[in-house]
């Protein structure tokens, strides 16, 4: 079971980016967000779809529909460059987790 | 605050065994799941293994299975992962993991992650 993600997105300052991941078990499963950024952890910044956790700027918002979920971030500022991976469950067990391969977001 | 710190991390032969530990503070240690996530050098995330609160449940990624050894002790507020029969491809930073729920299940939710060590195999 994958999950797929577009390798890159790239936005100017202020712009909105969008990155999507999609996968057959979305319409089932919730999906998660995390940011990379370069030499760090990861950092969750969505989470249950929608659900942004506690510190993480109101820019980053999360959507799914169908099989497609999708990130966005508003107003992109050069502190959002990182990658973005995206992680769901797969409906035929309980493990193995699924990651998708990650969208480097390049801030212009 | 919620720290996780990973140690026991270096360059080891293919074949040979190795211990990684995870001290964790800030939270109720012994009230969530915990995870390790491995990143291989330039590459994505990949799930390695997972333990329930009480030990109960534990599941690995099969790229490790019947190598790896999730395990914890809540008195210590420690995680570890045993690795035995190491092979080259498992040459990774390793990420010690907070989940959101009492179990390890891919619908768990990998909320604080510690900092990582690193691990070389190679001879």
């Amino acid at each position: 079971y994958d999950l797929t993600q577009p390798p890159s997105v790239s936005v100017s300052p202020g712009q909105t980016a969008r990155i999507t991941c999609s996968g057959d078990a979305l319409p089932k499963h919730y999906v998660h967000w995390y940011q990379q950024k370069a030499g760090q952890a990861p950092v969750l910044v969505m989470k249950k779809d929608t659900e942004r956790p506690s510190g993480i700027s109101e820019r980053f918002s999360g959507s799914s529909s169908g099989t497609t979920a999708t990130l966005d971030i508003s107003g992109v500022q050069a502190e959002d460059e990182a990658d973005y991976y995206c992680q769901s469950a797969d409906s035929r067990s309980t493990y193995p987790w699924v990651f998708g391969g990650g969208t480097k977001l390049t801030v212009l | 605050e919620v720290q996780l710190v990973e140690s026991g991390g270096g360059l080891v032969q293919p074949g040979r065994s190795l211990r990684l530990s995870c001290a964790a503070s800030g939270f109720a240690f012994d009230d969530y799941a915990m995870h390790w996530v491995r990143q291989a050098p330039g590459k994505g995330l990949e799930w390695v293994s997972g333990i329930s609160l009480n030990s109960g449940s534990i599941g690995y990624a099969d790229s490790v299975k019947g190598r790896f050894t999730i395990s914890r002790d809540n008195a210590k507020n420690s995680l570890y992962l045993h690795m035995n029969s190491l092979r080259p491809e498992d040459t990774a930073f390793y990420y010690c993991v907070k989940g959101l729920t009492s179990s390890p299940y891919n619908t768990d939710v990998l909320d604080v992650w510690g900092q990582g060590t690193t691990v070389t195999v190679s001879s």
